[in-house]
C-alpha cells in the first residue's frame, strides 16, 4: 500500500489560503488520491478526490503533478470553522478492492 | 437518508466481556468499512465488505475481533473477550460502488466510543 506523509500541524489566519501537501511516493496506477476532514468527536468527511492534474469543487482544490508522487490540498480563504484534522489517503481501486488507508493527518488550526 | 448509523454511541465494559458494535450503512451503498481510531495509531482500517462479503480483513488485530454483514443494511463488529487496549473510537463507513475506477468517497458514522476497564 502507498504510504502517505504530510505535516503534523499547520497554523493559518482567517481569510488566508492554506495549502497542505502530501507525499505518496509509492502510489500505484489504480490508486486515487482523496482528502478527508475530521472534526473532534466526528467521523471523517470527504472533501475532494482526484487522479491527476487539478480538481476543484465548492470547498477545495486538489493539485496533482504528473508523476503523482505528491498532492496539494488548497483551501481558499479559511475560517475558524476550518480548524480540523485533514487526511490525505490513497484509495486502491481494483476490481472489488476499495482499501482506503488513512495517514497520520495534518492538524490545521485557523487563528483569528 | 439519515446517513450511516452506529450504535451504541458510547460503551463502557469490563475486561473479558463481549462487546458488539452495530452499523447500518446508507441504503444503496454496497461497500462497508470498519475503522478504529486511537491517539497512538490514528485511523486504522480493520475490515471491509463488498455486497455483504468480507473482502479484506487483514487489519483485524487478532482473533478476538470478528465482523459480520448478514445483509445489506446491517453489520456488526464483535470483540470477545474485550481488553483495555481495545479502548478506542470505532467508525463504520459506507460507499457507493462507484463508476469504473472512480469513487473513494466514504460516508462515516458518528462512531462508537468504547472504553474497556
Amino acid at each position: 500500500l502507498a504510504k502517505t506523509t504530510q505535516p503534523i500541524s499547520m497554523d493559518s489566519y482567517e481569510g488566508q489560503e492554506v495549502n497542505i501537501t502530501c507525499s505518496h511516493n509509492n502510489i500505484a496506477t489504480n490508486d486515487y488520491i482523496t482528502w478527508y476532514q475530521q472534526f473532534p468527536s466526528q467521523g471523517p468527511r470527504f472533501i475532494i478526490q482526484g487522479y491527476k492534474t487539478k480538481v476543484t469543487n465548492e470547498v477545495a482544490s486538489l493539485f496533482i503533478p504528473a508523476d503523482r508522487k505528491s498532492s496539494t490540498l488548497s483551501l481558499p480563504r479559511v475560517s475558524l470553522s476550518d480548524t480540523a484534522v485533514y487526511y490525505c489517503l490513497v484509495g486502491r481501486l481494483s476490481g472489488s478492492a476499495r482499501q482506503l488507508t488513512f495517514g497520520s493527518g495534518t492538524q490545521l488550526t485557523v487563528l483569528p | 437518508d439519515a446517513g450511516v448509523i452506529q450504535s451504541p454511541r458510547h460503551e463502557v465494559t469490563e475486561m473479558g466481556q463481549e462487546v458488539t458494535l452495530r452499523c447500518k450503512p446508507i441504503s444503496g451503498h454496497d461497500y462497508l468499512f470498519w475503522y478504529r481510531q486511537t491517539m497512538m495509531r490514528g485511523l486504522e482500517l480493520l475490515i471491509y465488505f463488498n455486497n455483504n462479503v468480507p473482502i479484506d480483513d487483514s487489519g483485524m488485530p487478532e482473533d478476538r475481533f470478528s465482523a459480520k454483514m448478514p445483509n445489506a443494511s446491517f453489520s456488526t463488529l464483535k470483540i470477545q473477550p474485550s481488553e483495555p487496549r481495545d479502548s478506542a473510537v470505532y467508525f463504520c463507513a459506507s460507499s457507493l460502488p462507484g463508476q469504473g475506477r472512480m469513487n473513494t468517497e466514504a460516508f462515516f458514522g458518528q462512531g462508537t466510543r468504547l472504553t474497556v476497564v
